[in-house]
């Protein structure tokens, strides 16, 4: 079946350490999303991809990393220099269509302790 | 930047009554797209409108664009517990391009049976 797969679902890690999620999509798209999702924050984008080896930073890089060396996978690093890394972080996918229908992922709940 | 605003944060109704979410921009939309997200689960797309004035339905769902293509809204006539969940509005200012839609932080809908 055809879909985003996110890992890990639950991640638990000590502040100052980075964090890698990863996010890999079998649906043949292009474009690429990270969105952060806090409670009563709605959905706030980090970085995208509109085609391999090439991102952009979206409303709050700040604090992280992606690649997209594949156009299968498009990594998250949530780096030591996030002042507020514990929240839900959510993967997209979309064709370069006009349609542009979002597919998520069902996300990982990164909790920083 | 572009802002899209939506209201209110959280209504609750009882069910079989009717509920309805509005989603303002601060700028002129290509598109709107609208998403449901079930309590612990991810954003699933319901559907976009591109017209300007355009209704479209859905059984007991009903999407408006407004004329001037900067604010959207969505109906739910005789709600049921299935409706729960958190609706998004997605506004869309790049001409359906791939660089990220602008969300909205979402309406939650608490049904009491």
């Amino acid at each position: 079946d055809g879909g985003i797969t996110q890992s890990p679902k639950y991640l638990f890690r000590k502040e100052g350490q980075n964090v890698t999620l990863s996010c890999e999509q079998n649906l043949n798209h292009d474009a690429m999303y990270w969105y952060r999702q806090d409670p009563g924050q709605g959905l706030r984008l980090i970085y995208y991809s509109q085609i391999v080896n090439d991102f952009q930073k979206g409303d709050i890089a700040e604090g992280y990393s992606v690649s997209r060396e594949k156009k299968e996978s498009f990594p998250l690093t949530v780096t030591s220099a996030q002042k507020n890394p514990t929240a839900f972080y959510l993967c997209a996918s979309k064709t370069r269509t006009n349609t542009g229908e979002l597919f998520f992922g069902e996300g990982s709940r990164l909790t920083v302790l | 930047g572009q802002q899209v605003m939506q209201i209110p944060q959280y209504q609750h109704v009882q069910e079989g009554e009717d509920f309805t979410t509005y989603c303002n921009s601060s700028t002129t939309l290509s598109n709107i797209q609208w998403y449901k997200q079930r309590p612990g689960g991810h954003p699933v797309f319901l559907i976009q409108l591109v017209k300007s004035g355009e209704v479209k339905k859905q059984k007991r769902l009903t999407f408006q664009f407004g004329e001037a293509k900067k604010n959207s809204s969505l109906h739910i006539t005789a709600t049921q517990t299935t409706d729960v969940g958190t609706y998004f509005c997605a506004g869309d200012g790049s001409g359906g391009g791939a660089d990220g839609l602008t969300f909205g932080k979402g309406t939650h809908l608490i049904i009491q049976p």
